[in-house]
């Protein structure tokens, strides 16, 4: 079993529609990430938190909410749906005490807001 | 100016040849440097890490990182179509701050 699962894996919506997409992990890890990859773009960092109780912006928050629900599991959603939400949703985990950041990624969904 | 900023692509090279895949960064504190690789339709998975300055090789791949030219590469030997993917490079100031990633560079290692 994938330790990083993303569902749903693809999804279709309209604009204003409520959408979330959810995220869990087994690997026991304390930090959890949402990115966005857009072609040329990269990825970039919608939210993370660190621990259950932490929650933190990044760098593309507005039009996006979060909510922790335990440790493994992160959800990611979009209130109203925008055309230019349309992208691929990364979530990622990060264990603490490594000494380093490497990031365990999910393997995505992709997201079409008609 | 991109914080990270990364050779576009797309990369297409003949089977063997040697890939070097190169990365340019503004923020001088950035110390943790990271390589990922990113097969379609899959998510990044880490490749090589490396701190500071210097050197770091795990079998084909060579990491480089040159903090004075606040540049990084990352090179690949006999490179084979198992190479073919997205490889991003990544970087951060302190081991547990934020991840910042360049673009991505497409590589098609042909047979």
């Amino acid at each position: 079993d994938a330790d990083v699962t993303q569902t749903p894996r693809n999804r279709i919506t309209k604009t204003g529609k409520r959408i979330m997409l959810e995220c869990s992990q087994t690997k026991g890890h304390d930090r959890m990430y949402w990115y966005r990859q857009d072609p040329g773009l990269g990825l970039r960092l919608i939210y993370y938190s660190f621990d259950v109780k932490d929650i933190n912006k990044g760098e593309i928050s507005d039009g996006y909410s979060v909510s922790r629900q335990a440790q493994a599991k992160f959800s990611l959603s979009l209130e109203s749906a925008i055309p230019n939400q349309t992208a691929l949703y990364f979530c990622a985990t990060g264990g603490t005490g490594t000494g380093t950041d490497t990031q365990y990624f999910g393997p995505g969904t992709r997201l079409t807001v008609l | 100016q991109k914080e990270v900023e990364q050779d576009p692509g797309p990369l297409s090279v003949p089977e063997g040849a040697i890939v070097s895949l190169n990365c340019t960064y503004s923020n001088s504190a950035f110390q943790y440097f990271m390589w990922y690789r990113q097969y379609s339709r899959k998510g990044p998975e880490l490749l090589m890490y490396t701190y500071s300055s210097g050197n770091k090789e795990d079998g084909r791949f060579t990491a480089q990182v040159d903090k004075s030219s606040k540049y990084i590469s990352l090179f690949i030997r006999d490179s084979q179509p198992s190479d073919s993917a997205t490889y991003l490079c990544a970087m951060t100031e302190t081991s547990y701050d934020k991840v910042i990633f360049g673009p991505g560079t497409s590589l098609s290692v042909i047979p």
